[in-house]
């Protein structure tokens, strides 16, 4: 009964590659989120989205891309992978965006470790 | 854009032993959440403490908004509670958009 799941869990692929991670929530949330924690584990938001429309996309290239077939699944799609990229990449969500309250309490996946070679 | 300082970076307990967890925030925040990322890399909600005391067992959590901090209690520490505990707090940006704003967190080990 997996609140927020993600596909893979191990990813291990050269550089230059093009690789998906797949997340889906089952929470009935609205926003759903998409982390990158690198090798120091420092957690930094990559892209938001509610209501399947991004909202927030912080500086990240443009080689990632994130897709949002419905509001339970977002996924992330990455084109020409660099060694750089080598992290763990987490999804969350919450049940809305902002606002006073618990609606903006995020949970997150059990994460997706991206080994670029 | 909000900065999170968590303290201290590390810390190792003897198991029995209790701490103290500090997070510092420099603005106004809609949200804070405090993390455990256990051994095996999965982050669980601790608590959702955007002002006020909450208890859950041996963890409590106190946010004063108004000073721009939350303290995290771990009481009768157990080797299960290493980790890493993260501090995030929610704020909207400049341009509008909200965002979740993560420390650095605090590495606790417990030693048998």
């Amino acid at each position: 009964d997996t609140a927020v799941s993600q596909t893979p869990k191990y990813l291990v692929t050269q550089m230059g590659n093009d690789k998906s991670i797949k997340c889906e929530q089952n929470l009935g949330h609205d926003t759903m989120y998409w982390y990158k924690q690198d090798s120091k584990k420092f957690l930094k938001i990559m892209f938001s989205y509610n209501n399947k429309e991004l909202i927030i996309n912080e500086t990240v290239p443009n080689r990632f891309s994130p897709k949002s077939p419905d509001k339970a699944h977002l996924n992330l799609h990455i084109n020409s992978l660099e060694l750089g990229d080598s992290a763990v990449y987490f999804c969350a969500s919450s049940p809305s965006l902002g606002g006073q309250g618990r609606y903006n309490e995020q949970f997150f996946g059990p994460g997706t470790r991206l080994t670029v070679l | 854009g909000i900065q999170v300082e968590q303290s201290p970076p590390d810390l190792i307990l003897q198991e029995g032993a209790n701490s103290t967890l500090r997070c510092n925030f420099s603005d106004s925040v809609n949200n804070l959440q405090w993390f455990h990322q256990n051994p095996w890399g999965q982050l669980i909600n601790l608590f959702y403490i955007p002002s006020g005391t909450k208890q859950n067992g041996r963890l409590s959590a106190t946010t004063v908004a108004t000073e721009r901090y939350s303290l995290l209690y771990i009481s009768s520490s157990q080797t299960t509670d290493s980790g890493v505990y993260f501090c995030a707090v929610g704020a909207y940006s400049g341009a509008g958009s909200y965002q979740l704003t993560f420390g650095k967190g605090t590495k606790l080990s417990v030693i048998p």
